[in-house]
């Protein structure tokens, strides 16, 4: 079936410093997402995405996150400074059309904010 | 929140038993989406129930929804090992542009 590609799988880095997390969605897609995942606890919605903009975000999308998908390559998360509490799972999804129909994620990417 | 009762539950049972897990929510959805989350894997969809469907089934699979208490749930029959995961369900906004995940149930099939 249809795969989100998500690169990388793991990510460690020093608080402070910028993270680009990316996202492959399904390729004839048009609304991408990003959810944040505490291991243990519930998917939280950060961002969804749609014709080059962002359309909804939780107060969990702090000012220090940003998402893009220039010229249809990957769809980024973006972290500019991190913090600990930044460290989960990220997850990314892709719909073909909005939020009441099938989302497709990819696997994750572990970020460690030391 | 689009979240009433919390329905966060861990569920322990043997190979071949049938499991019913139920979610609730507090407005209105369109559909009710079941999501499966394998160790170490995002979510995927295993069941979705429109508005208008009292019932829903796929394979070992069963859903229903009753729109007039906000209710959902799933339930597995003849369960296997390979279906140990935590089980989210999730509804939508009215303005469709998102879904709203619940806090899941972590199934463990003992084989």
């Amino acid at each position: 079936g249809p795969k989100v590609l998500q690169i990388p799988s793991h990510q460690i880095i020093d608080m402070g410093q910028m993270v680009t997390l990316n996202c492959d969605p399904v390729s004839n897609h048009l609304y991408f997402y990003w959810y944040k995942q505490i291991l243990g606890q519930q998917m939280e919605f950060l961002v969804n995405f749609y014709n080059g903009k962002v359309m909804e975000k939780s107060k969990l999308f702090k000012d220090q996150f940003s998402v893009e998908r220039p010229d249809g390559s990957y769809f980024t998360l973006k972290i500019q400074p991190t913090a600990l509490e930044d460290s989960a799972v990220y997850f990314c999804a892709s719909s073909f059309t909005g939020g009441n129909y099938e989302q497709y994620f990819g696997p994750g990417t572990r970020l460690t904010v030391l | 929140s689009q979240w009433g009762e919390e329905n966060l539950q861990a569920l322990s049972i043997q190979e071949g038993e049938d499991v019913t897990m139920n979610c609730s929510y507090k407005t209105y959805t369109t559909v009710v989406q079941w999501y499966r989350q394998k160790s170490g894997k995002g979510p995927a969809l295993i069941i979705l129930i429109r508005s208008n469907e009292r019932e829903k089934r796929s394979g070992r699979l069963r859903a229903t929804l009753d729109t007039s208490s906000q209710s959902s749930s799933l339930s597995i029959t003849g369960t296997l090992a390979t279906d140990t995961a935590v089980y989210f369900c999730a509804t939508d906004d009215s303005n469709n542009n998102r879904i709203f995940f619940g806090d899941g149930t972590q199934l463990v099939v003992k084989p």
